[in-house]
């Protein structure tokens, strides 16, 4: 049963300390999401990669926000410094693009609250 | 800039009702339309997926409607049992330039034992 993999899934930390979550996609999917989940602005897209290469991150604060993928098993979101206005939860999803057609498949979340 | 809307945002029935969930979206240029479910403090669900070129999709005892002209969806949800209670998302993909889903603020839905 293939599933996105996400760690941690809660993290609590103090102001002015770095984030990194984790998220590992389903194995041969080549489109990897990030998205941003609160009660105020509901779900909210910060950055997505196709192949590992970045295609839009126009959603992420770039002064504070990065995210990567090492390889086409981890994808990773680092917030640096964390401020309190980052506490939300945060989703990875993956899928397969095939011409335009494609399923995004979330994972469980990080569940992330800065104090 | 793509905008969806999911009325209501709160639904309760008894169990055993039919009952139709809204999403309606500004931009027509889209892709697909996903319906997805979230349970409480847990991760997305994709529960139907239309293609801009289909009317609908059934799962079991849900029906997804699109009418991409008119800029609206539902999702219909037959003989409704208590497990169905959770928020209901609507998700749209542009045809062209951002690829990501943009999403309604969802529907709670509670279906009263």
């Amino acid at each position: 049963d293939a599933r996105v993999t996400q760690t941690p899934r809660h993290k609590v930390t103090e102001m002015g300390q770095e984030v990194t979550m984790r998220c590992q996609p389903i194995l041969g999917h080549n489109t990897v999401f990030w998205y941003r989940q609160t009660m105020m602005q509901g779900l909210e897209l910060l950055a997505y990669f196709r192949n590992r290469a970045p295609l839009d991150d126009s959603g992420m604060p770039k002064d504070r926000f990065s995210a990567e993928m090492p390889d086409a098993t981890l994808a990773t979101l680092k917030i640096q410094p964390s401020e309190p206005r980052d506490s939300a939860v945060y989703f990875c999803a993956s899928g397969l693009v095939l011409g335009q057609a494609y399923e995004q498949y979330f994972g469980p979340g990080t569940r992330l609250t800065v104090t | 800039k793509q905008e969806v809307t999911q009325i209501p945002a709160a639904l309760s029935v008894p169990e055993g009702e039919n009952l139709v969930l809204n999403c309606s979206f500004t931009d027509s240029a889209i892709y697909n339309l996903q319906w997805f479910r979230q349970d409480p403090g847990k991760g997305l669900t994709s529960l139907l997926l239309i293609q801009s070129s289909q009317r609908e999709q059934t799962s079991g005892r849900l029906n997804a409607s699109l009418d991409k002209s008119s800029g609206r969806s539902t999702l219909y949800i037959a003989a409704s049992q208590p497990g169905d209670s959770a928020t209901y998302l609507c998700a749209v993909r542009q045809d062209t330039g951002r690829r990501a889903l943009t999403f309604g603020s969802g529907t709670r839905l509670q279906v009263q034992p």
